[in-house]
């Protein structure tokens, strides 16, 4: 059983293309994250939502909107995409814990590359 | 916000040698730290994390790091590297204070020469 699972796994698409990615997770966690990594490896959080409300909000181009439609899924829309948009994805949950040491757990990632 | 910082991008060492992996956080109050190791193509994989029950932690894959208050570090380390290592390792932490926000260091690239 995969616990967060991202689809889809390579996305490729045109400039000014609207596209989304969805991400689902089976661990029960309350917390979903959005990272994007790009190409020199770096990781840097977008979004993070507890129990479908928006806790982290990065600053990030308002072409990308996140959406949970319930505390197991996080999908991931992107409006009229850029070349810099290209980069690999990344899905993450952890459970909410407040002064505990629990970490995230991630899916495969998507790699978006656009063209 | 928390801030992890990892010297080195790139590591090169030789099958059977020592793997150091170097990663400092810079708050007054220790964050929550963990390391992460992401192999070509796939998401990243907890290696270990630090528990505050003891310093020295123990990971899986032969892996494990030491805290370090007063240097403020949490250097990842094994004693002998396999060609099965190359990958590329991550420190992360998160503030005990709200949990749940995970900031990444740039990562290091470990290359195991045979």
């Amino acid at each position: 059983d995969t616990a967060v699972s991202q689809t889809p796994k390579y996305l490729v698409t045109q400039m000014g293309n609207d596209k989304s990615i969805k991400c689902e997770q089976n661990l029960g966690h309350d917390t979903m994250y959005w990272y994007k990594q790009d190409s020199k490896k770096f990781l840097k959080i977008m979004f993070s939502y507890n129990n479908k409300e928006l806790i982290i909000n990065e600053t990030v181009p308002n072409r990308f909107s996140p959406k949970s439609p319930d505390k197991a899924h996080l999908n991931l829309h992107i409006n009229s995409l850029e070349l810099g948009d290209s980069a690999v994805y990344f899905c993450a949950s952890s459970p909410y814990a407040r002064g505990s040491n629990t970490e995230a757990f991630f899916g495969q990632g998507t790699r978006l590359t656009v063209v | 916000a928390q801030s992890v910082t990892q010297l080195g991008s790139h590591v090169s060492v030789s099958e059977g040698a020592l793997v150091l992996l170097r990663c400092n956080y810079s708050s007054s109050v220790p964050p929550y730290l963990f390391w992460y190791v992401q192999y070509p193509n796939q998401g990243l994989q907890l290696l270990l994390k630090y528990t505050s029950a003891a310093t020295l932690v123990k990971g899986i894959n032969g892996f494990e790091a030491e805290f370090k208050k007063s240097e403020t570090s949490f250097h990842l380390t094994k004693p002998s590297a396999h060609m099965s290592d190359a990958a590329e390792y991550f420190c992360a932490v998160s503030d005990p204070g709200t949990g749940n926000q995970f900031y990444f260091g740039t990562g290091t690239s470990l290359t195991v020469i045979p």
